[in-house]
């Protein structure tokens, strides 16, 4: 797999429920960052993950990482149907320049 | 709350054209960037940009594409001569120059369209 996979590639559920979406990767990185992009839109930064922290949470959001197996997992929690998104997994090696996961598009049923 | 901005949203090209796409990065912000993303596909690094020189380009980033900070505040990204293939929503997104702190901040893009 390429630098910064995501999977599922597409994730459905209902309103309420808990969304996983995993990260691999296959170099070692410096941070990795959690976008959305909401259809045709920008990017919004989500959260980032220093390759020295193991969790983070913001709000309804939890991030995993585990860079012995080099993954992480983005956990939305009781999910609303605006968190209907792609989610994007990016990885910083310490060059700045961000490597792009395919995404996972999620679909959250009201 | 600061954002990156870009204009235009939308730009219609034909083949062989120059385009340039224009970016106002968040102020206090010191390196900027440029990716792009064809349709259905990842979102591909092109090109960072600190101290008035590019620092990393990708193997997409040839010599029909340029980028300029013109002024204090703009931030270009130039296609001199436009290919069907170049057709993408291209993000310009910047960071703070802390490296214990490099999330990146998008703008809402510009979607190109060579026709």
């Amino acid at each position: 797999s390429q630098q910064g996979e995501e999977d599922p590639q597409a994730l459905s559920i209902q309103e309420g429920e808990n969304a996983t979406m995993n990260c691999s990767y296959k170099t070692s990185i410096n941070n990795l960052q959690w976008y959305r992009q909401n259809s045709g839109r920008g990017l919004v930064h989500l959260i980032l993950i220093r390759s020295n922290e193991r969790e983070k949470h913001s709000g309804r959001l939890r991030v995993t990482l585990d860079t012995s197996k080099k993954s992480s997992s983005l956990l939305i929690t009781a999910s609303r149907a605006a968190d209907t998104a792609s989610y994007f997994c990016a990885t910083d090696t310490g060059r700045r320049a961000l490597t792009f996961g395919s995404g996972t598009r999620l679909q959250v049923q009201p | 709350e600061p954002e990156v901005t870009q204009t235009p949203s939308h730009q219609v090209t034909q083949m062989g054209q120059e385009v340039i796409l224009r970016c106002v990065p968040i102020s206090n912000h010191l390196y900027f960037y440029w990716y792009r993303q064809i349709l259905g596909q990842k979102v591909e690094f092109l090109v960072s940009f600190y101290n008035n020189e590019i620092s990393e380009k990708s193997e997409i980033f040839d010599d029909q594409f340029s980028v300029e900070r013109p002024d204090g505040s703009n931030f270009t990204l130039k296609i001199r001569s436009t290919k069907l293939e170049d057709s993408a929503m291209y993000f310009c997104a910047s960071s703070a120059a802390d490296n214990s702190n490099t999330e990146a901040f998008f703008g809402q893009g510009t979607r190109l369209t060579v026709v």
